[in-house]
């Protein structure tokens, strides 16, 4: 089993969509979490890190649910430039990061 | 400057060739990281430094070569590569329990 586990899709949805990815963890002592966003042949990008108490960033929520460990990001009233590989990435306290494989989405007019 | 950058963006080596990749950092971050992404493939690892100490050096092979001089400065050394080798070459930089930022990288294709 992968330490860090993504579904890839890929998620093809119409502009205004509400789209949502998770990703889920197997190692419990994992501190922190990120979602990072990927456009093609760029590198990738913090979108936002993802704190135990959820959090938004305009059209941009994210959760956290340590007991079923896994994180969550939705995405609401789609975009075309929303388009990309959105990766998961978890920490452990030691320091240690792991990249999921990543989501694709592409945004349909 | 700002932020992560990466020389040269682009490179096209021999397989009898030795080429360097170079990062600098301008964040004042104290941990620095070379990543290798292939085609339609995750994000690997390599190598990780903080506070200029090698911490991490993911079973790479020895024809990749990294250096940290400084803080702010991080390079990988070539030498020897294999077609295989063709990727991108991501570097990135962090602070504490912060996220990374990343380079543009540097697309290699070895001939």
């Amino acid at each position: 089993r992968k330490e860090v586990e993504q579904d890839p899709g890929p998620f093809n949805v119409p502009e205004g969509a509400t789209v949502a990815f998770n990703c889920t963890y197997s190692n419990s002592a994992s501190q922190s979490f990120f979602w990072y966003r990927q456009d093609c042949r760029k590198e990738p990008k913090l979108l936002m890190s993802v704190y135990s108490s959820g959090n938004e960033d305009g059209r941009f929520t994210a959760q956290l649910n340590r007991a079923s460990q896994y994180i969550s990001l939705l995405i609401r009233d789609s975009k075309l430039s929303d388009s990309a590989t959105y990766l998961c990435v978890v920490n452990t306290n030691a320091g240690k990061s792991t990249f999921g494989d990543g989501t694709t989405l592409t945004v349909k007019p | 400057e700002t932020g992560v950058t990466q020389t040269p963006r682009h490179l096209v080596m021999g397989m009898t060739n030795k080429k360097s990749l170079k990062c600098e950092q301008h964040l004042g971050h104290n941990a620095m990281y070379w990543y290798k992404q292939s085609a339609k493939k995750p994000l690997e690892l390599m190598f990780v430094y903080s506070l200029e100490e090698r911490v991490e050096n993911n079973s790479v092979p020895s024809r990749f070569s990294p250096e940290c001089p400084n803080s702010s400065h991080l390079f990988l050394h070539l030498h020897t590569l294999q077609p295989e080798d063709s990727a991108l070459y991501l570097c990135a930089s962090s602070q504490g329990r912060g996220g990374y930022t990343f380079g543009s990288g540097t697309r290699l294709t070895v001939v």
